[in-house]
């Protein structure tokens, strides 16, 4: 099945630095979603976006929506060890229909 | 108020064998959608139930079925089990409602390993 292109795969940084990620899609979205996943857990939401150019926060967490409509990014501010997990973007294309088509996952490792 | 809960978390099974995974939604949500994520890999749509009817399905051959009880909670189920159905099964459900702004809630899954 489709997956939504992530980069980086991966990621080693130290404690208090900034990550940045981004998600690039082939076909437009028109909700772009950004979920973490720990180890034995289901993916949590962090940030929602609905609209084109739309830049959201939640705390240390920024995203936005790509003008194109075709991808998203998200940062994390002076990170810390709980950030660490497995970062997905998801992108829906119709309002209402809840088919979500997520990416391949960035995992985020913080070293002490 | 309780999440999203699946059972079991975790499941054994032959090739050839036949599974079934259950799914109670989060308090007043309607619509369960079932995802399969393979190791290392982002979850994958399988299929949608909402009044008790699939809505929508994604890739996944017929041997992928399910079911929604009117207390809207779920079954998959997997028949002619493969090797390549390891995975963990997430199950997430979200309320019809509250339009587009109804984010998916997701409960921690069931690992299926297939040997």
């Amino acid at each position: 099945g489709q997956q939504l292109n992530q980069s980086p795969q991966s990621m080693f940084i130290q404690e208090g630095e900034d990550v940045s990620m981004n998600c690039t899609s082939s076909s437009i979205f028109n909700t772009w979603l950004w979920y973490k996943q720990e180890p034995g857990e289901g993916p949590v939401l962090l940030i929602a976006l609905y609209k084109a150019g739309e830049l959201t926060s939640n705390g240390r967490l920024t995203a936005q929506f790509g003008i194109t409509r075709k991808d998203s990014f998200l940062n994390i501010s002076a990170s810390i060890p709980s950030d660490v997990g497995i970062y997905f973007c998801a992108g829906r294309f119709n309002f209402g229909n809840e088919k979500l088509t997520f990416g391949t996952g960035t995992r985020l490792t913080i070293i002490p | 108020d309780a999440g999203v809960t699946q059972s079991p978390t975790h499941l054994i099974k032959t090739r050839g064998q036949q599974v079934t995974l259950r799914c109670s939604p989060k308090s007043g949500h309607d619509t369960v959608s079932w995802y399969q994520q393979a190791l290392g890999q982002g979850p994958q749509f399988i299929f949608q139930y909402y009044e008790e009817e699939e809505r929508q399905r994604g890739n996944f051959p017929d041997r992928f079925s399910g079911h929604q009880f009117p207390n809207y909670s779920s079954e998959l189920n997997v028949n002619a089990l493969l090797l390549g159905d390891s995975a963990l099964y997430l199950c997430a459900s979200s309320s019809s409602g509250q339009g587009r702004n109804s984010p998916l809630h997701f409960g921690n899954g069931t690992r299926l390993t297939v040997t």
